[in-house]
């Protein structure tokens, strides 16, 4: 069974500065999808980033980037000059290309961003 | 455009009584559907998953059942709730190569 571990339950950064958030996932599958989603306080689920398994490039949205790392199942997002509205749980998300497509959730880590 | 809308937003139940959540997407055909729930401060755990009408896969055993009536129509229920129960409740779906788009929850309270 595939497991996701986010080993920071919390962070927090300065307002205009970088912070990384990890992740690991643990599958036998080659072929799959990796994703980030954040949860303000109003907790609606929003997309922030999405990899697919087979691209060697670094999905990047914005101020929004990862580094996806296949040999070592780590998936990280770095987010850069931070905004207080980056506030929020932050899930690293893994996705098996099969007929479910079912999400399997990270614990979270909910980041502080501070003026 | 796609939509999801589920209902309600917020519910206080007390032990023993009956559940029914309901989801609906529009805008799309066939979609995967999918029920997560959230304990306070914990990630998403998957409940139900749907490929299909009628098709339904359970992920955890437990007092919770689910229903897909309609191709776009996806239902929680519970004949009878528990304490436990409380979370807070998140639908999805997905179609084609999109990503899960998630509707806004029902936070349930079981008193």
């Amino acid at each position: 069974a595939q497991t996701v571990t986010q080993s920071q339950p919390e962070m927090s950064v300065q307002e205009a500065e970088t912070v990384t958030l990890s992740c690991t996932y643990d599958t036998s599958e080659n072929n799959y999808y990796l994703f980030w989603y954040k949860q303000p306080p109003s907790r609606q689920m929003i997309l922030v980033i999405r990899q697919e398994a087979y691209k060697q490039q670094n999905a990047t949205e914005n101020r929004f980037s990862v580094n996806f790392q296949k040999a070592a199942k780590s998936f990280s997002l770095k987010i850069s000059d931070s905004q207080l509205g980056d506030t929020a749980m932050y899930f690293c998300a893994f996705m098996r290309a099969d007929s479910s497509y079912k999400l399997i959730f990270g614990s979270g880590t909910r980041l502080l961003v501070r003026p | 455009s796609q939509t999801i809308h589920q209902w309600p937003a917020t519910l206080v139940q007390p032990v023993g009584s009956p559940l029914s959540l309901e989801c609906t997407v529009e805008g799309t055909s066939n979609p995967n559907l999918y029920w997560y729930r959230q304990a306070a401060g914990r990630g998403l755990q998957l409940l139900f998953y749907s490929v299909g009408i009628g098709q339904i896969s359970s992920e955890v055993p437990q007092n919770l059942s689910a229903s897909r009536p309609q191709d776009r129509q996806f239902i929680l229920s519970s004949k009878k709730l528990l304490l436990s129960d409380s979370g807070f409740y998140l639908c999805a779906w997905r179609g084609g190569n999109s990503p899960l788009h998630f509707g806004n929850g029902t936070r349930l309270t079981v008193t």
